[in-house]
């Protein structure tokens, strides 16, 4: 079975100073690969999404992400954060129709 | 703005209530989910219809009942429901049961059982 791993519980980081959260998974195949957003009190958004091809993909807000074989690992980045930003990031993996999700990051920002 | 649409956002209910959450698409997606979500936890996957029918069922208890009416829409009757089934509910869609396409949330009903 399929998994993924998303170290950092919690990430405080000061608004205009860089982001990367982490995401590893486990998988023998090439992997479909999603980074989704929540915000307190709503659903979860699609950041950015990984199929195949070029293995940085950017997405909405200002995301990217690469997707690195050798370490099974599909980091999201942002180079500048913003207020907004504060809310809880989920990984996960499509397995045969399924979303199999990370504990998620919780992304707080400082002034 | 979403375009999974869910109902109602906010639900209060004792245990011997009868209540449904309703969740609709118009994206033409053939793959609906619910999810349940305990704060600061990733959802849970309950249920998967795809084409209308039920396709997955994660060991969810009966006091849950799905319902695809149609293309378009998706209900989850509850009856008698725990303290502990007090969480956010999810719906999602997909443009078919199979691959590579991201699912598509709604922002949920928290439902709270009193």
């Amino acid at each position: 079975a399929q998994s993924v791993t998303q170290p950092d519980i919690h990430i405080t980081v000061s608004e205009g100073a860089s982001l990367e959260l982490r995401c590893n998974y486990s998988y023998g195949a090439t992997p479909y690969l999603f980074w989704y957003v929540q915000s307190p009190g709503q659903g979860l958004q699609l950041l950015l999404k990984y199929f195949s091809g070029d293995t940085l993909v950017q997405g909405i807000k200002g995301f990217e992400a690469e997707f690195k074989r050798s370490q099974s690992s599909f980091n999201l980045r942002k180079p500048s954060v913003h207020w907004s930003d504060a809310a809880e990031y989920f990984c996960a993996v499509d397995q045969g129709g399924k979303l199999i999700f990370g504990q998620g990051t919780e992304l707080s920002v400082k002034p | 703005d979403t375009e999974v649409t869910q109902t109602p956002k906010h639900l209060v209910m004792g245990m011997t209530n009868k209540k449904s959450l309703k969740c609709e698409q118009h994206m033409g997606h053939r793959a609906m989910y619910w999810y349940k979500q305990k704060a600061k936890k990733p959802p849970e996957l309950m249920f998967v219809y795809s084409y209308e029918k039920l396709s997955i069922n994660e060991s969810v208890p009966s006091r849950f009942s799905p319902e695809c009416p149609n293309s378009s829409l998706l209900n989850l009757h509850l009856h008698a429901l725990q303290p502990e089934d007090s969480a956010l509910y999810l719906c999602a869609s997909r443009e078919n049961p199979q691959g590579n396409q991201p699912q598509h949330f709604g922002d949920g009903t928290r439902l709270s059982i009193l």
